[in-house]
């Protein structure tokens, strides 16, 4: 059993179409990390979120944590090809960082 | 700026073998950390640590062993390598910052396959 949920697994969109994808957790977090992943490289962060209810933007990316810090989801205006990747979350305590399974993105132009 | 260097890239290996996958990172960073990745699975840690001399076990850590003689070597070992070990291996280090994790930074993996 994970201890953080990615919903949904898989998503394929076209270009230009909006989105929304999900971490979800039954344990509580000081903070959670989302980062995005290329084929053949390591994942890099695109965002720290610390403060219950807390939304963060990243130009067309927009980040939330839920207000019991359990949960975030991930929101993406207008995707691109080049959105395209495995968006992981990551959470954990005293550097036991743990990360759920990944949500693969694919952007069609 | 090299950041986190894995070696080998790629390895393949037979049952029963044993081998050392090496992590270096030139940042200062306390803290390292091994992870696998598989299908469906995500990242799973292995083991970590916070410091030279100091290390603890992940999610996964039977099978594998490390060390941490200095700050920036932290390798990875397989005692007996198995079918099950097959997976990409990454390596990750960051800044502690108390009970909150800073910002991981990745390798780019060694995909290990046993056969």
């Amino acid at each position: 059993t994970q201890l953080l949920e990615q919903s949904p697994q898989f998503l394929s969109i076209q270009e230009g179409e909006n989105l929304t994808v999900y971490c979800n957790s039954s344990s509580v977090f000081s903070s959670l990390q989302w980062y995005r992943q290329e084929p053949g490289e390591g994942p890099v962060l695109l965002v720290t979120v610390v403060t219950g209810g807390e939304v963060k933007k990243l130009k067309r990316l927009t980040f939330q944590f839920g207000d019991a810090r359990k949960d975030s989801s991930l929101h993406i205006t207008a995707a691109q090809p080049g959105d395209t990747g495995l968006y992981l979350c990551a959470g954990g305590e005293n550097n036991d960082m743990r990360f759920g399974a990944g949500t693969r993105l694919t952007v069609k132009p | 700026n090299a950041g986190v260097t894995q070696t080998p890239k790629f390895q393949v290996l037979k049952t029963g073998q044993s081998m050392t996958l090496q992590c270096a990172q030139d940042m200062n960073h306390e803290y390292m950390s091994w992870y696998r990745q598989d299908p469906g699975m995500g990242l799973r840690l292995i083991h970590y640590s916070v410091g030279a001399g100091i290390t603890d076990q992940g999610e996964v850590p039977n099978g594998y062993n490390v060390s941490r003689s200095t700050t920036e070597d932290f390798p990875l070992r397989l005692l007996s390598a198995a079918p099950s070990q097959t997976s990409v291996y990454f390596c990750a280090s960051t800044i502690r910052r108390g009970r909150r994790t800073g910002e991981l930074f990745f390798g780019e993996g060694s995909r290990l396959t046993v056969l």
